[in-house]
């Protein structure tokens, strides 16, 4: 199985201020005839299904507003939150589609400070 | 708009059979991996298989020998089936679109809670 695994485990982060998030993937999650990274990130708030963000590692999901990107590839990935809102307090996820099982990052949880 | 929605028993004994049923409104059932994901109380997400609209599936090797995935094409419907529940299954259990970009509509998720 792909292991894909999310620094750090929490974050506290001022309103306004950044906020990263990495992934690390145990093997490439590029899929190399097409050039895509099948890494997806998604949010997850108290007692909701998880909200796609971002797919092909930096492709941001139709209404999802533009301080989320994501980056990297291969084996690394970040998400960013340029401008943290109190709206952004959630449980951040990556997630593999590169490979059955597909797996998740064991989550992030973001909360202002 | 696509829309899925969800429903089963919530609670069971241990050792008894696991049954959820997701209903897809809008949107194409064809061309997507319908997919079964679950969230034990507190923790993350675990990936337990998919089905596409010709019946094919693929289940996450941990659980493959308890689960059994189908699907209706005349309702939209998909179904789970998880045998001999344990209390380690107690866990919210979503449906959703799998496409190649990963999960992009969810259910609203349901508890099941497995306990004697």
């Amino acid at each position: 199985d792909i292991v894909l695994t999310q620094s750090p485990d929490s974050l506290t982060v001022s309103l306004g201020e950044r906020a990263t998030i990495n992934c690390k993937s145990s093997q490439s999650v590029l899929y190399s005839s097409g050039n895509k990274n099948y890494l997806a990130w998604y949010q997850q708030k108290p007692g909701q299904p998880p909200k796609l963000l971002i797919y092909w590692a930096s492709t941001r999901e139709s209404g999802v507003p533009d301080r989320f990107s994501g980056s990297g590839s291969g084996t690394d990935f970040t998400l960013t939150i340029s401008s943290l809102q109190a709206e952004d307090v959630a449980v951040y996820y990556c997630q593999q589609y590169h490979r059955s099982p597909r797996t998740f990052g064991q989550g992030t949880n973001v909360e202002i400070k | 708009q696509v829309q899925l929605q969800q429903w089963g028993a919530g609670l069971l004994k241990p050792s008894e059979t696991l049954s959820l049923t997701c209903a897809v409104y809008g949107g194409s059932f064809s061309g997507y991996y319908w997919t079964w994901i679950r969230q034990p109380p507190g923790k993350g997400l675990e990936w337990i298989g998919e089905i596409n609209h010709r019946g094919s599936t693929d289940y996450n090797p941990s659980l493959k020998s308890r689960v059994t995935m189908s699907v209706d094409t005349s309702r939209n419907q998909f179904s789970l089936k998880l045998d001999s529940v344990i209390a380690a299954d107690t866990a919210v259990y979503y449906c959703t679109r799998g496409y190649y970009y990963g999960f992009d509509f969810w259910g609203q998720g349901a508890l099941v809670t497995v306990s004697s």
